[in-house]
This record gives structure tokens, sequence and C-alpha cells, in this order.
């Protein structure tokens, strides 16, 4: 079975600092990751995925992930935050040949004027 | 292009009784997975249905049933409602390939009294 730990249940920021969100899976087969942010009130998003290849991956807001096989991790960056980055994000994993998004408890991004 | 949509938004039940939520894919996808998220957690995977038929399912006791219909919309039954029933109910829609992105609806809030 699969395993998502955020480490982090919150995150404060000053806007325009820089920030890492926190995630490391357990698996004993190959995953794929994932990064969903949830907004008050509204469903989830997808912000990126780690399908194959490049081990860093972006998303069109500036953030970026990097997938780190022999930590079992995959955090979340971003270098400078906005306002409108404050949310809740959820890290997830999916096993290869399966269906099923394995979810972190998610971190509360907050940015700070 | 119609996202998913889900209705209804927020409902009250009492324990005993039984629920019905429903949810309409965005267009062109197939797939619809369920999703049970308590609060302060992570969304937890209960079903998913293609074709109409059941796909793959989490660790959800029986009295939560579903329907995929041939429009592909789908409902979710959850019968002998209990308090921890209580909860974001969300529905994601993707095309059937295991590495397509799950687009999730804003959720059903059911709160169990």
């Amino acid at each position: 079975a699969q395993s998502v730990t955020q480490l982090d249940s919150q995150v404060p920021v000053f806007e325009e600092a820089p920030v890492e969100l926190r995630c490391n899976y357990s698996s004993s087969v190959s995953v794929y990751l994932f990064w969903y942010v949830q907004y008050p009130n509204q469903g989830l998003q997808l912000l990126l995925k780690y399908l194959s290849g490049s081990t860093l991956v972006e998303s069109i807001n500036g953030f970026e992930a990097e997938f780190n096989k022999s930590q079992t991790s995959f955090h979340l960056r971003k270098p400078s935050v906005h306002i409108s980055d404050t949310a809740e994000y959820f890290c997830a994993v999916m096993r290869a040949g399966s269906y099923q998004l394995t979810f972190g408890k998610g971190t509360k991004l907050s940015v700070i004027p | 292009e119609t996202g998913v949509t889900q209705s209804p938004t927020h409902l009250i039940k009492t324990r005993g009784q039984q629920v019905t939520l429903r949810c309409s894919s965005q267009s062109g996808h197939n797939t619809v997975s369920w999703y049970q998220q308590a609060l302060g957690q992570g969304p937890q995977f209960i079903f998913q249905y293609y074709r109409e038929e059941e796909n793959g399912r989490g660790n959800f006791p029986p009295r939560f049933s579903g329907l995929q219909f041939p429009n592909y919309s789908s409902e979710l039954n959850v019968n002998a409602l209990e308090l921890d029933d209580s909860a974001l109910y969300l529905c994601a829609s993707s095309l059937p390939s295991m590495t397509d992105t799950q687009y999730f609806g804003p959720g059903t809030r059911l709160t169990v009294l």
C-alpha cells in the first residue's frame, strides 16, 4: 500500500518570500506523484504531476516540484509567493497500474502581506 | 467546456438515513471517481466507475454504493448514515488512462446529526 506524509500542517510565509512544502511517500512499487491545490470552498485543482522523465516538473503559475526517488520525496517549491497562493496544498501518489489517488493530510499555506 | 459539477452543495441528514449525491462529469470524460474528505484530512478514495461498472474500490463498507449512467454522470449512495460519514464528498472525472488528470468538482458537504 502507498502512503503520503506532508510534514507541515501549516506554513506561514511573507509575500514575495520563497516557500517549500514537503512531501514524502512510501511505496514498494513505482508511483506517479501529484500536487493538488484547494482554495476555500472549492474542489481540488491539479498543480503539477510527475509521471516519468525529467525529475523536475513545473506548473504554469511558478510552482515546481522535484521527484527524488532515493529520498522518496516530492517537495513543492516557489521562489516568490503571492497573496493569491494562500490555499491548502495536497500531495498525492498513484500506484502505477492503479487509478486510485492516495492523498496526504494537506498543508495550509498562508501568505502574509 | 463544462467542468465537473456536483449537487447538492450542502446536505444535512440524521443517523440511519440514506443519502444520494450526484455528479456530472466534464465533457468527454467517461471515468468517475469519488472521494471522502473528512475535516482536516486529505481525500480518501471511495470507488471509481468506468463504462457504468465499478472499476476499483477503497476501504469503504458496502453501504457506500454508486452508479454511473450512460451519459457518464454518477451517483454516490450512502445507506444507514453514521456520524463519521460527515465530510466533503468529492467527485472527479477523467479519461480512462491512469495517467490522465482527475478533474474535481466543488464537492458536497454532508453533515450527519
